[in-house]
């Protein structure tokens, strides 16, 4: 089914060690972002990208790389696990420009221990 | 002060009443969105609009560019339409990075 598939959808990690965060989608959108979903907060954009080879920070890049080589995957990596990023986070994708709505990916809920 | 801000926080109705979710604003806009957020957290996008009116189903989702203001109405309200709604718009006018209101959670009892 066309749309955007994250995974995992649950992860535990220690202080310190390192995961990806996987992000692919199948409607060859331009524009991917990565969002964190915290309790009291509204979502906030982590970092994001408007096609292959580019990306740039969103509000809250601190911990977090990204990279785009395909249209398709937009992956999200945390480098050094810290407990504040424990969180759930969104993948979502869009065509470039404005006037377009985003889908989102399912979510990951991360716990960082 | 938030750039997007949501009212009321938390809304409790009984089913089929009419249910209104404010959403204002002052960062630039260009298209606005409105977003449900399901009890198991997936989040689904409703409407983008950039003037006057949308309507799918029983939902209607107005704007005022003047005022910068947006409502999300539901008529006839149902059980199945408890979840969290949000409002999103652009930082700057035209631009995608999206600013997210912290969402109005809806709870429709039978």
């Amino acid at each position: 089914n066309a749309g955007v598939t994250q995974t995992p959808k649950f992860q535990v990690l220690k202080t310190g060690q390192s995961m990806t965060l996987q992000c692919a989608q199948d409607m060859n959108h331009e524009y991917m972002s990565w969002y964190r979903q915290d309790p009291g907060m509204g979502l906030r954009l982590i970092h994001y990208s408007v096609g292959a080879g580019i990306t740039d920070q969103g509000e809250v890049p601190n911990g977090y790389n990204v990279s785009r080589s395909t249209t398709e995957d937009f992956p999200l990596r945390l480098l050094s696990a810290a407990p504040s990023q424990t969180s759930v986070y969104f993948c979502a994708s869009s065509y470039e420009g404005y006037g377009y709505g985003y889908t989102f990916g399912s979510g990951t809920r991360l716990t960082v221990v | 002060k938030n750039e997007v801000e949501q009212s009321p926080q938390n809304l409790t109705a009984q089913e089929g009443e009419f249910i209104t979710i404010n959403c204002s604003y002052s960062v630039g806009i260009s298209a606005l969105h409105w977003l449900q957020q399901h009890p198991g957290g997936g989040i689904v996008s409703l409407f983008m609009l950039s003037s006057g009116k949308k309507k799918h189903g029983r939902l209607i989702a107005t704007i005022n560019i003047q005022e910068k203001h947006s409502s999300l109405h539901i008529t006839a309200s149902h059980p199945r339409d408890s979840a969290v709604y949000i409002c999103a718009a652009p930082r700057i006018q035209g631009a995608q990075k999206l600013v997210f209101g912290q969402g109005t959670r809806l709870t429709i009892n039978p």
